[in-house]
């Protein structure tokens, strides 16, 4: 079966723009979190995402945003962009209690 | 309490040698315990999980340990090989949410 699936793959923006980043997570998986990795971190929470309710939300500021759609489908939005959001932003998708967690392959944003 | 410490944030061993990574956490309630190997511009994966009602699991040359008294699991790896060097990061679901807390990594490098 297909994996988790995060488009782009890479993005170049500007301070200050905003940007949406997508998610597609594995058939049946109802479940979708965000995470941010940059380097020499490790996994930074974001937010998590079940039937189309955000259910828990990381320590981000409000710039920060997401939702889910009816097909499970997510995106991630970013707004007024700075130079630290640049980072490796990982979409996952579970079953139900962090059983069977993948990931995608992850957008990679740079932020100039 | 949501927080997964993980010991050590580097580690070199010789190839052949045995490695082990441990991570101890706070939400008594957790059930479920993985462990994910990230290669370097790769996804996270997941390469072994334990649930709470084991204290161990094998899978040829990694295994997991659970002390769900002292809170704590371990990651072993036995005849370490050079395609064994990455950052492995314990996780850990916190109780009724489908969101993984993960360890702040492990980066081993095994040296031929």
């Amino acid at each position: 079966k297909a994996g988790v699936t995060q488009t782009p793959r890479y993005l170049i923006k500007t301070r200050g723009q905003q940007v949406t980043l997508s998610c597609s997570p594995i058939s049946g998986h109802r479940s979708v979190s965000w995470y941010q990795q940059t380097p020499g971190q490790g996994l930074q929470f974001l937010f998590e995402y079940f039937s189309e309710t955000q259910r828990n939300k990381g320590n981000f500021p409000g710039r920060f945003s997401g939702r889910q759609f009816s097909n499970s489908r997510s995106e991630m939005n970013v707004s007024t962009l700075e130079l630290g959001d640049s980072a490796l932003y990982l979409c996952a998708s579970s079953l139900a209690n962090g059983y069977g967690y993948t990931f995608g392959s992850g957008t990679r944003l740079t932020v100039v | 309490g949501e927080n997964v410490e993980q010991h050590p944030s580097t580690l070199s061993v010789q190839e052949g040698d045995s490695a082990v990574i441990k991570c101890t956490y706070s939400d008594s309630a957790s059930n479920y315990f993985p462990w994910y190997k990230q290669e370097l511009g790769k996804r996270p994966q997941l390469i072994i999980d334990i649930r709470s009602n084991v204290g161990e699991k094998k899978d040829q040359r990694i295994a997991v340990t659970l002390n769900k008294t002292a809170k704590h699991f371990s990651l072993h790896i036995t005849e370490t090989q050079p395609e064994d060097s990455a950052v492995y990061f314990c996780a850990q679901p916190p109780a009724n949410t489908d969101k993984l807390i993960f360890g702040t990594g492990t980066r081993l490098q095994v040296f031929p």
